[in-house]
């Protein structure tokens, strides 16, 4: 079946660097994407989202980029901080009422 | 404070005791959804509804139950719960379809 992954499924960062999380979709039929941010014992939180009519979008400290071509999504986190420690979650809708989640990918901020 | 609440928050209990996750959104929301978190399996959505007493199957049905009576509520019943449905439990909200899902704190419930 057509489902959302995440390329790793652990991501350790220095602080203050750049992190880059990378997600492949394979239903080209989706046309909007989330982000969303887990910490320890709490529920996914929004971050960003991106509709399929566009590349990029840009929010606080963090980008996503959507690469239609090549069914792919990335969320980059600028100038990485302890706080960015979480789990990472990109969500494909598959329909009007239906999220699909990848596995998730552990962020980890080494000081 | 606009949220999604959940009770209750952690939960013990025994094979085949009936029992009932609550669930209500303070934010007028059409849509809500119910998902569970295992690892590595990320989080699956069990039901949804997309208004009052109108609701449908997501891709882990079985087991479960929900009622939408009242737009603000959502439970989700477990009528005779097995050890398999020991996870982390997540419902969402939403304004309306295609439209961000705002996640509840979760409810662990654990089946022995």
């Amino acid at each position: 079946g057509e489902s959302v992954g995440l390329h790793l499924p652990t991501l350790s960062v220095q602080e203050g660097d750049n992190s880059i999380i990378n997600c492949a979709y394979s239903n080209s039929a989706s046309d909007y994407f989330i982000w969303y941010k887990q910490e320890s014992g709490k529920g996914p939180q929004f971050i960003i989202d991106i509709r399929s009519n566009m590349d990029k979008r840009q929010g606080q400290r963090v980008t996503v980029l959507l690469n239609k071509t090549v069914k792919h999504l990335s969320l980059q986190i600028a100038a990485t901080q302890p706080g960015d420690s979480a789990v990472y979650f990109c969500a494909e809708n598959m329909d009007d009422y239906k999220l699909s989640f990848g596995a998730g990918t552990t962020v980890t901020v080494r000081a | 404070e606009a949220q999604v609440t959940q009770n209750p928050r952690y939960l013990i209990t025994v094979t085949g005791k009936k029992l009932t996750v609550t669930c209500s959104q303070n934010m007028n929301h059409e849509y809500m959804s119910w998902y569970r978190q295992d690892p590595g399996l990320g989080l699956r959505q069990i039901y949804y509804s997309m208004n009052v007493e109108v609701t449908d199957k997501g891709d882990v049905p079985e087991g479960y139950k929900v009622s939408r009576k009242e737009k603000r509520n959502f439970p989700l019943i477990l009528e005779s719960p097995s050890p398999n449905q020991t996870s982390l439990y997540f419902c969402a909200s939403s304004s309306s379809r295609g439209e961000t899902q705002y996640f509840g704190p979760g409810t662990r419930l654990l089946v022995l």
